[in-house]
């Protein structure tokens, strides 16, 4: 079974600074899809960016960017220019294309200090 | 575009008893899916419905389950209800394929006492 890992409970970061955040998974798969999510105290989960495993290009929204390491089975996401507005649960998510549920970190909540 | 809309979005129930938990999805969406979120267990994936049909489901008793109409909309129930059901409980709504991500509803919390 595929799973998931986030190794980091919690984040830290200043204003206007980046912040990186990992992600593991493992998988005997060559093909699947992986998300990072956005969970603030309003509850609605909010898809931040998306990643298909057969692209090598890295995903990249805005100040949001991910760097994908296949072999490494690696997913993390970097913030850049942090703005108080992305404090938040952030939740890595692996989907493969045979099985339609979502596999979800444990999440690392990320604060961001003026 | 309306979004994924969850109802109610506060519940308390006492042990014992059963509760139904609603979701209609985004507009042209024809799966949903429900997720139970505690701080313990994390994102834990309940069943997935698409076209009316059960196509995916997760590790929970029977006492939990689901349906889905033709319209799209979605419902879980949970009977008998323990303590342990405490949470929020998340619905997704997506196309129905793999390579797209979910739509998330704010969730119902349910608290039983």
């Amino acid at each position: 079974a595929q799973t998931v890992t986030q190794s980091q409970p919690e984040m830290s970061v200043q204003e206007a600074e980046t912040v990186t955040l990992s992600c593991t998974y493992d998988t005997s798969e060559s093909d699947y899809y992986l998300f990072w999510y956005k969970q603030p105290p309003s509850r609605q989960m909010i898809l931040v960016i998306r990643q298909e495993a057969y692209k090598q290009q890295n995903a990249t929204e805005n100040r949001f960017s991910v760097n994908f390491q296949k072999a490494a089975k690696s997913f993390s996401l970097k913030i850049s220019d942090s703005q108080l507005g992305d404090a938040a649960m952030y939740f890595c998510a692996y989907r493969s294309p045979n099985n339609n549920d979502m596999r979800f970190g444990a999440g690392t909540r990320l604060t961001v200090k003026p | 575009k309306a979004g994924v809309t969850q109802t109610p979005r506060y519940l308390i129930k006492t042990r014992g008893q059963q509760v139904t938990l609603s979701c209609s999805p985004i507009s042209g969406h024809r799966s949903v899916s429900w997720y139970q979120q505690t701080p313990g267990q994390g994102l834990q994936f309940l069943f997935e419905y698409f076209s009316e049909t059960q196509r995916n489901k997760g590790n929970f008793p029977g006492r939990f389950s689901g349906r889905q109409f033709s319209n799209s909309r979605s419902e879980m129930n949970v009977s008998t209800l323990e303590l342990g059901d405490s949470a929020l409980y998340l619905c997704a709504s997506s196309l129905g394929g793999a390579a797209g991500g979910y739509t998330f509803g704010s969730g119902t919390r349910l608290t039983v006492v």
